[in-house]
């Protein structure tokens, strides 16, 4: 079947530890995307690619890294710079044409800070 | 950056009720999408709908692109619509080419 898969579908992190998050998409989209929920909130974009090694900024970029070296693959790193990482993370692709830009998402992945 | 901005915050229904949703956004867009996100924290697009109108079964959109507007109607509501609706946006004529949430409306479905 093909889909977008994240994971792990929880992740535990301590204080100073960097984590990734992964995101896999097997719908050969151009575009891929990650974003941040927390409780009772709409979604913020962290990071987007629209082609393989090249990403953008989004809004709320900071204290977070991403690599794109394959189509497939769109790994999100939290690293210790982001003061509070607790939240929701979903990612998301498209196939990134005029016209066709409907965005498909993963399950997510819910990272807590012990 | 483009605001949007949707009504009702929170929505409680009676099984079989309709409902309509509102989104307003700030300025002018040539993507908007209608997401249902259920309780387990999927989101599931319902429309891309950046003018006009679409139907889907119990559900339609329509977006007034002039007037900076799209609503999402939901006729004889079922448990299973339960969830939050987002609305987003990206907005014309700018390099960046990611969609801007709203913060939703929470719908609760009562059998």
């Amino acid at each position: 079947d093909g889909g977008i898969t994240q994971s792990p579908k929880y992740l535990f992190r301590k204080e100073g530890q960097n984590v990734t998050l992964s995101c896999e998409q097997n719908l050969n989209h151009d575009a891929m995307y990650w974003y941040r929920q927390d409780p009772g909130q709409g979604l913020r974009l962290i990071y987007y690619s629209q082609i393989v090694n090249d990403f953008q900024k989004g809004d709320i970029a900071e204290g977070y890294s991403v690599s794109r070296e394959k189509k497939e693959s769109f790994p999100l790193t939290v690293t210790s710079a982001q003061k509070n990482p607790t939240a929701f993370y979903l990612c998301a692709s498209s196939i990134d044409r005029r016209g066709q830009e409907t965005q498909y998402f993963g399950p997510g992945t819910r990272l807590l800070v012990l | 950056g483009i605001q949007v901005e949707q009504s009702p915050p929170d929505l409680i229904l009676q099984e079989g009720a309709n409902s309509t949703l509102r989104c307003n956004f700030s300025d002018s867009v040539n993507n908007l999408q209608w997401f249902h996100q259920n309780p387990w924290g999927q989101l599931i697009n319902l429309f891309y709908i950046p003018s006009g109108t679409k139907q889907n079964g119990r559900l339609s959109a329509t977006t007034v692109a002039t007037e900076r507007y799209s609503l999402l109607y939901i006729s004889s509501s079922q448990t299973t619509d339960s969830g939050v609706y987002f609305c987003a946006v990206e907005r014309e004529d700018t390099g960046r080419r990611a969609l801007t949430f709203g913060s939703g409306t929470r719908l609760q479905v009562q059998p």
